[in-house]
């Protein structure tokens, strides 16, 4: 079975991190783009990251940039979102998403993951 | 990355057909022909239902279907029934070096 599976989220304070994983299973993990969308409580999707197969491309929503980091262990089978900084308005669910089709990222993605909860407060 | 302009809402009743629009710009929605739609119930993750503006992966029915004109793509549910109420969410490729657009999407309520 085609499966993500996040993990890593919890309670953090502003200013402080917290480091997001997703397993993949059950596909060539190291076939495809992958990207992080984050869901705010009551709110909408929001891409927040991408990564190209081989970790050679990343991409960033503004609202992230210089604050948060993707990687992959392509030999684990595992997606990283390391997160720094954190801010209130960080707060939702994140998702880690696989693209429909190998070694290409235009389409949209196909396989979601149930999602880790990030909340940031004092 | 400003996000796509979806109506916050729509209804029908059982039967009927409801369209969504999409409106971004010559940037995202305009300039590609990657165009894809969500569908998100209550607690769960979003489906993948319409790719590459009006094709259906394996498994969506084809009471669902996609389309676009410029800047504005659209999303219709023919045959409306109750599993249908949901969120729907389109999304557009936005070039090599920036993640996807969401849109803000559209609660579809089955009267």
């Amino acid at each position: 079975e085609v499966q993500l599976v996040e993990s890593g989220g919890g309670l953090v304070q502003p200013g402080g991190s917290l480091r997001l994983s997703c397993a993949g299973s059950g596909f060539t993990f190291s076939s495809y783009w992958m990207h992080w969308v984050r869901q705010a409580p009551g709110r909408g999707l929001v891409s927040v990251s991408r990564i190209h197969t081989d970790g050679s491309i990343t991409s960033y929503a503004d609202s992230v940039k210089g604050r948060f980091t993707i990687s992959r262990d392509n030999a684990k089978n595992t997606l990283i979102l390391q997160m720094n900084s954190l801010r209130a308005e960080d707060t939702a669910l994140y998702y880690c998403a696989r693209a429909l089709y190998t070694y290409v990222d235009y389409y949209g993605l196909d396989v979601w993951g149930q999602g880790t909860t990030v909340t940031v407060s004092s | 990355q400003s996000a796509l302009t979806q109506p916050a809402s729509v209804s029908g009743s059982p039967g009927q057909s409801v369209t969504i629009s999409c409106s971004g710009t010559s940037s995202d929605v305009g300039g590609y022909k990657y165009v894809s739609w969500y569908q998100q119930h209550p607690g769960k993750a979003p489906k993948l239902m319409i790719y590459e503006v009006d094709t259906r992966p394996s498994g969506v029915s084809n009471r669902f279907s996609g389309s676009k004109s410029g800047n504005t793509a659209s999303l219709t549910i023919s045959g409306l029934q109750a599993e249908d109420e949901a969120d729907y969410y389109c999304s557009s490729y936005t070039g090599r070096n920036t993640p996807y657009v969401f849109g803000t999407g559209t609660k579809v309520t089955v009267l």
